[in-house]
This record gives structure tokens, sequence and C-alpha cells, in this order.
């Protein structure tokens, strides 16, 4: 199926512990983001890549890593959870001609 | 400053009743784009419809339309006969365009709790 894909779509983790987020698109869109959505602050950017091996900070990018060696895939990774950064993660590409942005289901993470 | 504004946390309307959802936007990009998504409960992101600034009409979606001013730099939402599954937050967004120099990258209003009741 066409779309994006994010796992896990759940996670509960330790502060102090590193965790990856995966993102699978399956088109060959160039821009992809990591947003991440908390009560009272809408979705908020933190990475985002403009084509593999081209990645740049978004708005919230502290804590974060992110890399993206092929097109399709854009990992985000949790170097030391922090209670902080208990949130739910959206991964997004958009479109050639800019008109749609496509939305994965979301990795609600839980950091204790 | 804030790219995207919705100044409504909240609003409420009746089955079957029109509701308008408000969206200011500020850039100073000629050419922008502009989004709405809707997000019910089970926490999904769906896109509703889009909006190009070069575009002559006002974009329409089935009962979803945009009322785009331009000089007014506002993007409502019209959701027409209101249903219950349309009960839902209700996000804004703005895309400037990369080759005018804009930042090519959604940013999102903070949204709006959309509330239908029978």
């Amino acid at each position: 199926d066409a779309g994006i894909t994010q796992s896990p779509r759940y996670k509960i983790t330790e502060t102090g512990r590193q965790v990856t987020l995966m993102c699978h698109q399956t088109w060959s869109h160039s821009y992809m983001f990591w947003y991440r959505q908390d009560l009272g602050h809408g979705l908020r950017l933190i990475y985002y890549s403009a084509a593999a091996d081209i990645t740049d900070k978004g708005e919230v990018p502290d804590g974060y890593v992110v890399s993206r060696s092929k097109t399709e895939n854009f990992p985000l990774t949790l170097e030391s959870a922090t209670r902080s950064q208990t949130s739910v993660y959206f991964c997004a590409s958009l479109t050639p001609g800019g008109g749609e942005l496509f939305f994965g289901e979301g990795s609600r993470l839980t950091v204790l | 400053a804030q790219k995207i504004t919705q100044t409504q946390p909240g609003m409420f309307v009746q089955e079957k009743e029109a509701v308008t959802l408000d969206c200011t936007y500020d850039t100073s990009d000629p050419s922008y784009g502009l989004f709405w998504y809707k997000q019910p409960s089970s926490g999904e992101m769906i896109f509703l419809i889009y909006q190009g600034s070069y575009d002559q009409q006002n974009a329409t979606e089935g009962r979803y339309s945009l009322n785009f001013q331009k000089a007014r730099k506002s993007a409502n939402l019209v959701i027409s006969a209101s249903q219950l599954g349309d009960s839902a937050m209700y996000f804004c967004a703005m895309r400037e365009n990369l080759r005018s120099g804009g930042s090519y990258i959604p940013t999102f209003g903070r949204g709006t709790s959309l509330i239908v009741h029978p």
C-alpha cells in the first residue's frame, strides 16, 4: 500500500535511553518532515529533509538526531530521552508540487 | 511572529448547520499554499483542502470550502451541513515557495477544536 508508515506506533521508554522512530514512504517525495504534537502547541517541526543526505533543523531540534541515507527512509533518534520528549510524533512527506502533505499514523512516545 | 494564527481554540455547531473556522497567515512570499487538516480523536491527520496563492477561485472539496481572502491574508475553512463525524481538531497550515526564497516547510497553527452537537 502506498503511503507513509511509522514504527513503532507506541513506545514507552525510560529517561536516558536511546529511541529511534522509523519513517518510510513508498513514493519518492524529496521533502520529508518530523513534527511533534503537544497539547496547546499544535504541530512543531523538529527536523526536515529536502533530499537524501540533506537535513536541517526545524523549530525544536534539541535532543533529536535525524539521518536520510535513502530517499524513502527518514528515522528520528532521541539520543538520551527526557520526560519533556513525551509526545506524539508525526512523519510527513510533501508532494513535488507542494500541494499536499502526507502524514504517517503517528508514534506515541512516553518517557518515564 | 507566528506565521499561522487560529484564534478559535474551540467551536460549537449544531448538526446540519454551517461553521467557519478562522485562519490568518503571515508571509511576504507572493507564491504560497494553504492547507487544512482534520484530526479526529483517533489521532490521524486527514488532508481536507488546499489553496494555492495564485488560484483564482476558492478551493472546494465536497462539504469543505476555503474562503480565501488574499488581501486580508485569511484562509477560513467553511464546513457546510455539519455532521457529528466532523467533531475533531482542525489545523490550518501554510507552505511558502522555495523558488522565491520561501522555506517550503509547512507551518501549522495551534488548531481549533470543533464539536458538533446533535
